[in-house]
């Protein structure tokens, strides 16, 4: 299996909700991220997890909180997000980056589609 | 501080010409390079990475990269483009001995049937 999973596909919320994303993989990898990206532009890294422990934090707000209860699922879970917080959620995985292994590529899922009314 | 540039914003090109897709890099160290390709609402596709070894990387959908250490390029080539290869094409390096990649601004290719 060499796929990187993520549900919802696509997911609207008001302001004031709770929702959480979630990205699952079982290529045994053990470095997991999350991205937003904006229409046309790169992904921009919020949060890195190594051996399901948070190595990256890049200063995303705390209306962000990531959750990495095993070494396959990755959540991110939203609360009280802002119109400009829409975007596409991408999740992507990497075999270990420790010890040489910085130059395994990232495997990434088909995103979520967020939209904050 | 690692970074990538990806000096075109949008390249057309012919089906059946040859294409390139620009990079630029500066990197401390051994330089880890990636090309991504992504098409319109999915996620980003792994094409081919420049660790060590031959100049040329082969990848794939018959993508290869050129690294060029003299120039600090990494350009994306395919001998003869396919309209299905239009897409949003992204270049990007390892953060030296972190777990971040840097990615490039992306340059999106129109293949012109």
């Amino acid at each position: 299996d060499t796929e990187v999973t993520q549900t919802p596909k696509h997911l609207v919320m008001g302001m004031t909700n709770k929702k959480s994303l979630k990205c699952e993989q079982h290529m045994g990898h053990r470095a997991m991220y999350w991205y937003k990206q904006k229409a046309k532009k790169p992904p921009e890294l919020m949060f890195v997890y190594s051996y399901e422990k948070l190595s990256i934090n890049e200063s995303v707000p705390s209306r962000f909180s990531p959750e990495c209860p095993n070494s396959s699922l990755l959540n991110l879970h939203l609360h009280a997000l802002q119109p400009e917080d829409s975007a596409l959620y991408l999740c992507a995985s990497s075999q270990d980056t420790r010890g040489g292994g910085e130059y395994n590529e990232q495997f990434f899922g088909p995103g979520t589609r967020l939209t904050v009314l | 501080a690692q970074s990538v540039a990806q000096p075109e914003d949008q390249v057309n090109v012919a089906e059946g010409n040859p294409l390139t897709v620009k990079c630029t890099y500066s990197v401390s160290g051994n330089p880890y390079l990636f090309w991504y390709v992504q098409y319109p609402n999915r996620g980003l596709q792994f094409l081919l990475k420049y660790i060590t070894g031959d100049n040329l990387v082969k990848g794939s959908y018959g993508f290869e990269a050129e690294f060029n250490k003299s120039q600090t390029s990494f350009h994306l080539k395919k001998p003869s483009a396919l309209v299905s290869d239009s897409a949003l094409y992204f270049c990007a390096v390892r953060d030296w001995g972190g777990d971040k990649i840097i990615f490039g601004k992306g340059t999106r290719l129109h293949i012109l049937p």
